[in-house]
């Protein structure tokens, strides 16, 4: 049973609008959430995180929203360029996993964006 | 400062065979990760370190070994490879502070014929 899900599997925007990937989770133990860019034959790269003591973390254009009694996590770019063209991956760590920081991951969402 | 390295980047095996993935890291981290990436998957555990000599199992452990002797080397081990196992295997490590994030090697892309 898939505890992180990307029900979107792909998402189309054009260059300069925003892109906004979601996430759910079903484990209430989740604390502390990422999300992870991956270009093809490369290994995931570390974009933006939050812990769940917060709502709102942001890092220049990427900005993450959590809305803990939905369990759902939004990732936000803004302004979208053609070099976000990657697949993004959401991930959740905590108690919930079981302990000693490891990650379960959605299956990802590739974005791609359009000159 | 190279990250996490893994060699090799691809091979080819054929069914029965065995084969070692290696994984180092020059972080001083004491966590480290091996997972895999089916197509159209996320990742998926396969074991997890946190420190030398100290090794446990993730969710899909059956076919795979590993040992810890080093903080730096994490290798992965197929005894007998299987064509489920065609996959790429992804390294990752961690240090300790709570609330960090992994960070991964560039993967290695088995198929097994």
């Amino acid at each position: 049973d898939q505890q992180v899900k990307q029900n979107s599997p792909s998402l189309s925007v054009q260059e300069g609008r925003i892109s906004i990937l979601n996430c759910d989770y079903t484990n209430s133990m989740f604390d502390y959430f990422l999300w992870y860019k991956k270009y093809p034959a490369e290994g995931p790269t570390f974009l933006i995180s939050i812990s769940s003591i917060k709502d709102k973390n942001e890092d220049g254009r990427f900005t993450v929203f959590l809305n803990k009694s939905a369990k759902h996590l939004s990732l936000h770019i803004v302004p979208s360029q053609p070099g976000d063209s990657a697949v993004y991956f959401c991930a959740a760590s905590g108690i919930g996993t079981g302990g000693s920081e490891k990650l379960v991951f959605g299956k990802g969402t590739k974005l791609t964006v359009n000159p | 400062n190279a990250g996490v390295t893994q060699t090799p980047k691809f091979r080819i095996l054929k069914i029965g065979q065995s084969m070692t993935l290696q994984c180092t890291q020059d972080m001083n981290h004491n966590y480290m990760y091996w997972y895999r990436q089916d197509p159209g998957m996320g990742l998926k555990l396969i074991y997890y370190s946190v420190g030398a000599g100290i090794t446990d199992k993730g969710e899909v452990p059956n076919g795979y070994n590993v040992s810890r002797s080093t903080t730096e080397d994490f290798p992965l081990r197929l005894e007998l490879a299987a064509p489920s196992q065609t996959s790429v295997y992804f390294c990752a490590s961690l240090g300790t502070g709570g609330n960090q994030p992994q960070h991964f090697g560039d993967g290695t892309r088995l198929s097994i014929l």
